[in-house]
């Protein structure tokens, strides 16, 4: 079974461009997750999403990002005006949703945002 | 709000020795989960070992284990005869059981090396 697949692996932007990350979740699973890791820190939950619904977004700033998880396609995370603050690795993640013992968030590999 | 604290932000630890990676945390919950993961050069988020907080029993997966004490917050790692490939960033992370989220709240890591 394929894992988490997010692209790009490596994105770069100018100040000012738009930044859209795509993350297609484990075969069978229908709830995602974006974290955000700054250099030198740990994870930092952004976003958590059902098809075509948005669960939790209370780690999302409140302006330029936002997400979604159409119905059909990948997740995909954007982000406007990218300034240099918003370098990063992002990463995703998904899980089967139920609420049980077991119901592992498996990470995607990251995109490396950077913002010249 | 649930906190995640990693006191320790490098270790190092000798080929085949043992070593103890801490954390604490926070929470008025009675029931969580909390994870041990492993982020290898590669930056790709590994799952090392999960504990519910209701089980007394400590989780054991091979050469991890983990000293889980609820009444002092407490979830250290201990990793013993070490290999080469244990060198990683190591998270430990926590998750609300029920609720409306299955977000993972993370500490700020503890870098292990692991000396040949």
């Amino acid at each position: 079974n394929a894992g988490v697949m997010q692209n790009p692996r490596h994105l770069v932007r100018r100040r000012g461009q738009e930044a859209r990350l795509r993350c297609s979740p484990m075969k069978g699973h229908s709830h995602v997750y974006w974290y955000r890791q700054l250099p030198e820190e740990g994870l930092k939950f952004m976003v958590y999403l059902q098809k075509e619904n948005i669960i939790d977004e209370s780690g999302m700033p409140k302006e330029r990002f936002s997400a979604e998880f159409p119905k059909e396609g990948p997740s995909i995370l954007r982000i406007q005006q990218v300034v240099r603050g918003d370098s990063a690795a992002y990463f995703c993640a998904s899980s089967t949703g139920l609420l049980v013992v077991g119901n592992e968030q498996f990470f995607g590999p990251g995109t490396r945002l950077t913002v010249l | 709000a649930q906190t995640v604290t990693q006191s320790q932000p490098e270790m190092s630890v000798q080929e085949a020795e043992t070593v103890t990676l801490s954390c604490t945390y926070d929470t008025s919950e009675s029931d969580y989960y909390l994870f041990w993961y492993k982020q290898p050069p590669s930056r790709q988020m590994i799952l090392v070992i999960r504990q519910e907080a209701y089980k007394q029993q400590n989780a054991t997966e091979n050469r991890f284990s983990v000293n889980f004490q609820k009444a002092a917050k407490s979830f250290s790692l201990k990793i013993s005869d070490s290999q080469l490939g244990d060198a990683a960033m190591y998270f430990c992370a926590y998750r609300t059981v029920g609720g409306a989220t299955n977000k993972l709240i993370f500490g700020t890591g503890t870098l292990l090396a692991v000396q040949p």
